[in-house]
C-alpha cells in the first residue's frame, strides 16, 4: 500500500513569488491536513480537508491557502513568498481526523 | 488551547541503555499519537494511542488519560533510534494536531 506523497522534496523559490505544493494520500484516507515546521516554532497546523471540504485552518495569514480535490489530493499554495516562509511543509492523510495520521516526507521550501 | 509539554528536551545515551520520554497535556484529548522525525525530515508513526498501553518490539507507551500523560519507553536502544521524538494531541474534535516540541535523542556507539 502506498504512503502519502509529497511532491517536490525540495524547492527553492525568491521572495515574492508563489509556490503550489502538492500531496496525495493513502488510498481510501479522506482527510489531508498540512504542518509548517521551522527550528523556532516547530510543528503549526495550516489547515485540514476532508472530502474537498476545508474544515479547520490554522492561524496563517492569507497567503496560504490549499483545496482538496474529489480523489483527496490537496494542494497548498503560498502567495507573495517571504524569507520566513522558509520551512519544512508536511502532509498528513487519515481515515478521518479522530483516527491514526500518517505523515508523507516533506517538502523542503527554501525562500531566497 | 491545549498546551503539550515534552519532557526531557534533549537526551543523551550510550547504546543499549533504556530511556523514558514523558509527554503532558493540558487537557482531555481524543487522539494522542508519538512519532519518530528522522533526520531527512519524515515523521514516522510509532504508536496511536489516546489510552492504554501498547508495545511494538522495543518500544512501548503507555497513555493515562484521567492524569494527562503519556509515556514513551526504548529499551535496549541503538543508535538508530536517535532522532527527534514527538507527542501530538487532538482536542474538541477539531481536526488538528497540536504538538510538542520534542525530545531529541542521541545515541552514542
Amino acid at each position: 500500500k502506498a504512503g502519502v506523497t509529497q511532491t517536490p522534496r525540495y524547492l527553492i523559490k525568491t521572495r515574492g513569488q508563489q509556490v503550489t505544493l502538492s500531496c496525495s494520500p493513502i488510498s481510501g484516507h479522506r482527510s489531508v491536513s498540512w504542518y509548517q515546521q521551522t527550528p523556532g516554532q516547530g510543528l503549526q497546523f495550516l489547515f485540514e480537508y476532508f472530502s474537498e471540504t476545508q474544515r479547520n485552518k490554522g492561524n496563517f495569514p492569507g497567503r496560504f491557502s490549499g483545496r482538496q480535490f474529489s480523489n483527496s489530493r490537496s494542494e497548498m499554495n503560498v502567495s507573495t513568498l517571504e524569507l520566513g516562509d522558509s520551512a519544512l511543509y508536511l502532509c498528513a492523510s487519515s481515515r478521518n481526523t479522530d483516527t491514526e495520521a500518517f505523515f508523507g516526507q516533506g517538502t523542503r521550501l527554501t525562500v531566497v | 488551547g491545549i498546551q503539550v509539554e515534552q519532557s526531557p528536551p534533549d537526551l543523551i545515551l550510550q547504546e543499549g541503555a533504556n530511556s523514558t520520554l514523558r509527554c503532558n497535556f493540558s487537557d482531555s484529548v481524543n487522539n494522542l499519537q508519538w512519532f519518530h522525525q528522522n533526520p531527512w525530515g519524515q515523521l514516522i508513526n510509532l504508536f496511536y494511542i489516546p489510552s492504554g498501553t501498547k508495545q511494538n518490539g522495543r518500544l512501548s507507551a503507555t497513555t493515562v488519560a484521567t492524569e494527562r500523560y503519556s509515556l514513551l519507553y526504548i529499551s535496549s536502544s541503538q543508535t538508530t533510534d536517535s532522532g527527534v521524538y514527538f507527542c501530538a494531541v487532538e482536542a474538541n474534535s477539531n481536526y488538528q494536531l497540536i504538538w510538542g516540541a520534542g525530545t531529541k535523542l542521541i545515541i552514542k556507539p
